[in-house]
């Protein structure tokens, strides 16, 4: 089993939807849990990063984790064309591990 | 904030040469740096961790002598693909964990081809 299970995706979705991105992990010693965005053909850039269980708000973007249920999501309001990207949820710090990445495209 | 940078951007080379790929941390220092694969619509693959000063721990299943490292200062790691071939052609990218936060810094990448 993978410590980080991601929805495989691609996901499309018109101008101005509400976006739902989500993982799950299995290490219940995972504490820090990160969301990255990859443009093609560029390195990754850390999107949002929470620790432990909660929301946490930035902009149009929102990363909610429920530690009791291993679960990580991030939403993403208003959705945008720019917005289109691949997202990776990670967990932990040094040696982070990866989800597989759900690709999204906004449609204009 | 803290920047990544990774040489060449891209290259192309032909089957049996090696290959020598830069990542530098460019205002922090880092003892540990990782190194991915990723193929077309795949996820990152770490492939190992370059460690300064000391030798490299590499993943289940790749190969030491293909793939050398050398983190030879606090801001510079290389992986040399040694005789490649078309299969090792991907994208490669590497990072560095902040020394501040739990976030780690990505290079941009390198494409590599190998015709």
């Amino acid at each position: 089993q993978k410590e980080v299970e991601q929805d495989p995706g691609p996901l499309s979705v018109p101008e101005g939807a509400i976006v739902s991105l989500n993982c799950t992990y299995s290490n219940s010693a995972f504490q820090y849990f990160m969301w990255y965005r990859q443009y093609s053909r560029k390195g990754p850039e850390l999107l949002m990063y929470t620790y432990s269980s909660g929301n946490k708000e930035d902009g149009r973007f929102t990363a909610q984790v429920d530690k009791s249920s291993k679960y990580i999501s991030l939403f993403i309001r208003d959705s945008q064309p720019s917005d289109s990207a691949t997202y990776l949820c990670a967990t932990n710090a040094g040696k982070s591990t990866f989800g597989d990445g759900t690709t999204l495209t906004v449609k204009p | 904030g803290a920047v990544v940078s990774q040489h060449p951007s891209r290259v192309i080379c032909k089957s049996g040469t090696s290959v020598k790929i830069e990542c530098r941390s460019l205002d922090f220092q880092a003892t540990t740096m990782f190194w991915y694969r990723q193929f077309p619509k795949q996820s990152l693959m770490l492939m190992a961790t370059s460690n300064e000063g000391s030798k490299a721990t590499y993943e289940q299943g790749v190969e030491k002598d293909k793939f050398l490292i050398n983190h030879a200062s606090l801001t510079l790691s290389t992986l040399t693909v040694t005789s490649a071939h078309p299969e090792d052609s991907s994208f490669y990218i590497c990072s560095a964990p902040s020394p501040v936060s739990y976030e780690q810094y990505f290079g941009p990448g390198t494409r590599l081809t190998v015709t």
